[in-house]
């Protein structure tokens, strides 16, 4: 069955570069179709898109924070890491990674299996 | 940018009740609507994806439809496992953009 599972710090620093891996298994960014994406979740708030990457190394990011993300793979170890520049506590949140099905279409697919979430709190 | 409106914010309902969220895009996204569930402290889980394709394991009292721009999620009855946030989602303009959440309370 296909899992998710995110690691990184809990806490950072403003200003500070934070970097998170989501290790998965079940699956394999090698199969055509098939993407990796990073949402987060501030405390009481909504969902909000981040980075996406596919199975082709094609890439993309949320229009209003591209200027401070990163997302790669590694396919040799099954994990997708982002990274995000400039953090400031208006960036805490639970961060979460998800599999993503573009099978039906490529570029409008949907999150169907999602990893248990990390708290990330910025803060001095 | 897309935007995604949920109405209403919050509603309040009994078990057995049938209950109506709608989400209203900014501009046309064909289908590429998908609608997640929320529970407090846990992930969201994907239950309707493609405006109105029941993930399978869902239970068949939610549905979804609507195309365009206006979209609705139905749960025809509730039952007490429902009570949640519940998201929508666009796919259409790539990475995707969310809805605001309607939280389904006890009334």
């Amino acid at each position: 069955q296909i899992t998710l599972k995110e690691s990184g710090p809990t806490l950072v620093k403003p200003t500070q570069t934070l970097t998170l891996t989501c290790t998965f298994s079940g699956f394999s960014l090698g199969t055509s179709g098939v993407g990796v994406g990073w949402i987060r979740q501030p405390p009481g708030k909504a969902l909000e898109w981040l980075a996406l990457i596919y199975w082709n190394d094609d890439k993309r990011y949320s229009p209003s924070l591209k200027s401070r993300l990163t997302i790669t793979q590694d396919t040799s170890k099954n994990q997708v890491v982002l990274t995000m520049t400039n953090m400031d506590p208006a960036d805490t949140a639970t961060y979460y990674c998800a599999h993503r099905d573009d099978r039906s279409g490529y570029d409008v697919g949907f999150l169907d299996y999602w990893g248990q979430g990390t708290l990330v709190t910025v803060s001095s | 940018d897309i935007q995604m409106t949920q109405s209403p914010s919050s509603l309040s309902a009994s078990v057995g009740d049938r209950v109506t969220i709608t989400c209203r895009a900014s501009q046309s996204i064909t289908n590429y609507l998908h609608w997640y569930q929320q529970k407090p402290g846990k992930a969201p889980e994907l239950l309707i994806y493609l405006a109105s394709r029941l993930r399978s394991g869902v239970p068949s009292r939610f549905s979804g439809s609507g195309s365009g721009t206006d979209f609705t999620l139905t749960i025809s009855s509730l039952q007490p496992e429902d009570f949640a946030t519940y998201y929508c989602q666009q796919s259409d303009s790539s990475p995707g953009s969310f809805g605001q959440g309607t939280k389904v309370e006890i009334k």
